[in-house]
């Protein structure tokens, strides 16, 4: 059965810091995976999905990294800002994408 | 519409009763599909709708729980005989077409409260 976990589980940090932010997953039977933030409140926007067969993808000052073999997933946020607070959450696909999803990370980042 | 819609919002309602929670899907989106969100179980699948084809229901946690989805649209998702453990919030999801390396659009939510 596929788990997913996410270290850390909070974490804080001063606006302009970079930050890492931990995935793993126990099969590495996946099509993809992906990486959500989800503001308090509110349902979850996605942020970067990973194809299994690539090794990362870009947007803006978000770079996730995927190796499969591993398990491994992270997520690094260049230049943190106090609008990037919120829960991350990564998530595993499987071929009708079913996600399966880890435990998140609660992300402060004080101004 | 823009975006996927849930409704109600938020559902308080008292142990025993049934409950409907309502999604719309992105327009011309043929895959649906249901999460539960619970403080001790995080983030589940439920339930999932890819065109005419018949439903993954693999995750729903009993037979007290059922959805469909009518037209190849709308769905709703019922909680029948409610027990304060199906305290949660209740996500929906769509995308184009269900492939495996399509990004899902999930609706607000719906939090309900078993009381």
């Amino acid at each position: 059965k596929q788990e997913v976990t996410q270290i850390p589980a909070a974490l804080s940090v001063p606006e302009g810091e970079n930050l890492v932010l931990n995935c793993s997953f126990t099969d590495s039977a996946i099509y993809n995976l992906q990486w959500f933030r989800q503001d308090p409140g509110k349902g979850l926007t996605s942020l970067l999905l990973i194809q299994s067969s690539q090794r990362e993808q870009t947007s803006g000052r978000l770079n996730a990294s995927l190796d499969k073999s591993s398990g491994r997933s992270t997520l690094y946020i260049a230049a943190s800002q106090p609008g990037d607070s919120a829960t991350y959450l990564c998530a595993v696909g499987g071929a009708t994408n079913k996600l399966i999803f880890g435990t998140g990370t609660l992300l402060a980042v004080q101004p | 519409g823009a975006g996927v819609s849930q409704s109600p919002s938020n559902k308080v309602t008292e142990k025993g009763k049934d409950v409907e929670l309502r999604c719309d899907p992105i327009s011309g989106h043929t895959a649906l599909y249901w999460y539960r969100q619970s403080l001790g179980q995080g983030l589940e699948f439920l339930i999932y709708f890819q065109g005419n084809s018949a439903p993954d229901k693999s995750g729903l946690p009993s037979d007290r729980f059922s959805a469909e989805r009518t037209g190849g649209s709308v769905s709703t998702l019922t909680i029948q005989r409610t027990q304060q453990e199906d305290s949660a919030v209740y996500l929906c999801a769509s995308s184009v077409s269900g492939g495996a390396v399509e990004t899902q659009y999930f609706g607000p939510g719906t939090r309900l409260l078993v009381l």
